[in-house]
């Protein structure tokens, strides 16, 4: 059974401290990961990531994948109050085009000022 | 880019009733998803479908079904609702390349 964990379930940082949240996984056809923020409602995109090693950036945020390791990391730098969402980890898998991404359960950050 | 809508943000029904949750996308992805959304539990995939009139079940399609009668739109049917299907209901297309999701922006049904 295809399986996405991501670490720690839930977090709680000033700002301005750096994070790191972690997404592994155990999938048969990996074909990429994906990450995204949900603040109140939808999530909403921040990467995909395809290739091993290819860091992805987005001003203050970054995601790198391990495909031998077979992992993710998003890393938010001189976090904000703003940054305070659940962030999704998913895989997408086959090649098929019709199967759905496999979630993990999210990691819940909370940003004080 | 394309819009996935969710007819409803809040909705409040009652123990027994027939509720329908409707999406719609404005342009034309085969692939479309039902997920609902408890804290610790996560996206929990109920239905999804590849195109008209197909339809999969997910991961947890009890107590409901799904309509897929135009490629557009795909309805989330709660045949005699009850409180334990009180979550938050996420509808998602899938894009065609990259194979990431487009999701809507959700409907919190409470059941009372």
């Amino acid at each position: 059974e295809d399986k996405v964990v991501q670490s720690p379930l839930s977090l709680v940082v000033h700002e301005g401290d750096t994070v790191t949240l972690n997404c592994s996984y155990e999938v048969t056809n990996f074909r990429s990961l994906l990450w995204y923020k949900q603040e109140k409602k939808a999530p909403t995109f921040l990467f995909m990531l395809t290739s091993s090693g290819i860091e992805k950036k987005s001003g203050r945020l970054s995601s790198i994948l391990d495909k031998k390791e077979l992992f993710s990391i998003l890393n938010i730098t001189a976090t904000q109050t703003g940054d305070s969402a659940v962030y999704l980890c998913a895989v997408c898998v086959s090649n098929s085009g019709n199967t759905p991404l496999v979630f993990g359960k999210g990691t819940r950050l909370s940003v004080i000022a | 880019d394309v819009k996935v809508t969710q007819s409803s943000r809040y909705l409040v029904k009652r123990t027994g009733e027939k509720v329908f949750l409707e999406c719609v996308q404005d342009m034309d992805h085969e692939n479309m998803f039902w997920y609902r959304q408890d804290p610790g539990l996560g996206l929990r995939l109920i239905y999804f479908s590849y195109d008209v009139k197909m339809k999969e079940k997910g991961d947890i399609p009890e107590g409901y079904s799904v309509s897929r009668e135009k490629k557009e739109r795909f309805s989330l049917i709660l045949e005699s609702a009850s409180t334990n299907q009180t979550s938050m209901y996420l509808c998602a297309i899938q894009e065609t390349s990259p194979l990431g999701y487009t999701f809507g922006s959700g409907t919190r049904l409470t059941v009372v």
